[in-house]
């Protein structure tokens, strides 16, 4: 057990729908990562959070947005969802030491099933 | 940004050394290198970090050259446990200063022990 909590385990949608996923980070780290995995693109990295703000920015669709809101936690806001959005979604998190590159801890994931 | 390349399989028989290698030519003067072990339907896991030279912890080593071009995770004496799949991340979250980092995860090397 990471210590990263993530919710909800399991998601089915349909095409058109916006969704949330949610991520509670380990006790005192204040840096969130979300990252996609699909089959056939591997471990995408989509954004990073340090404190409440954005630090990091990799491959994310406009159609999707995060937070990181002031007790730490983190969603992920996926609109307009395409069949393809249908993936395992991860998120991390890193006390953030602004020290090279913190070790990140990975919570269970969210599978996302988009119909 | 710095694209990262592993071998798609490996396999081995248990006891034996395992090294699977990372080349990321483009990396940069501030990037580190982490490797990230993944069992399947669960989030990964760190393994090892490191910056250049040679870097050992309990479960792995890792050899990074001088031109940091490239880098191998060693396994010593696997065992079946150690089918995963193992991730060479090449990034840093974010610079002081504002400008925005970025974290790139290879395809992963799905190593297959075998009795």
């Amino acid at each position: 057990d990471s210590g990263v909590t993530q919710t909800p385990k399991h998601l089915i949608t349909a095409t058109g729908q916006r969704v949330t996923l949610r991520c509670s980070p380990r006790s005192g780290d204040l840096s969130v990562y979300w990252y996609q995995q699909s089959l056939d693109q591997g471990l995408q990295f989509l954004i990073q959070y340090y404190n409440g703000e954005e630090r990091a920015k990799g491959n994310i669709l406009e159609r999707f947005s995060a937070q990181q809101f002031p007790d730490l936690h983190s969603e992920l806001n996926l609109s307009s969802l395409e069949l393809g959005d249908s993936a395992l979604y991860f998120c991390a998190s890193s006390v953030a030491t602004g020290q090279g590159q913190d070790t990140q801890y990975f919570g269970p994931g969210t599978r996302l099933t988009v119909l | 940004l710095a694209k990262t390349t592993q071998p798609i399989s490996m396999d081995s028989y248990e006891g034996q050394e395992v090294n699977i290698t990372c080349s990321h030519n483009n990396i940069a003067t501030n990037d580190y290198i982490t490797w990230y072990q993944q069992f399947p339907s669960q989030g990964p896991r760190f393994i090892i970090q490191g910056y250049k030279t040679k870097v050992t912890n309990e479960v792995a080593s890792l050899f990074i050259p001088a031109d940091r071009k490239s880098s191998t995770l060693s396994l010593p004496r696997v065992s079946l446990s150690d089918t995963a799949v193992y991730y060479c991340l090449v990034g840093r979250l974010y610079n002081y200063g504002g400008s925005q980092g970025n974290l790139i995860f290879g395809k992963g090397t799905k190593l297959s022990v075998k009795p």
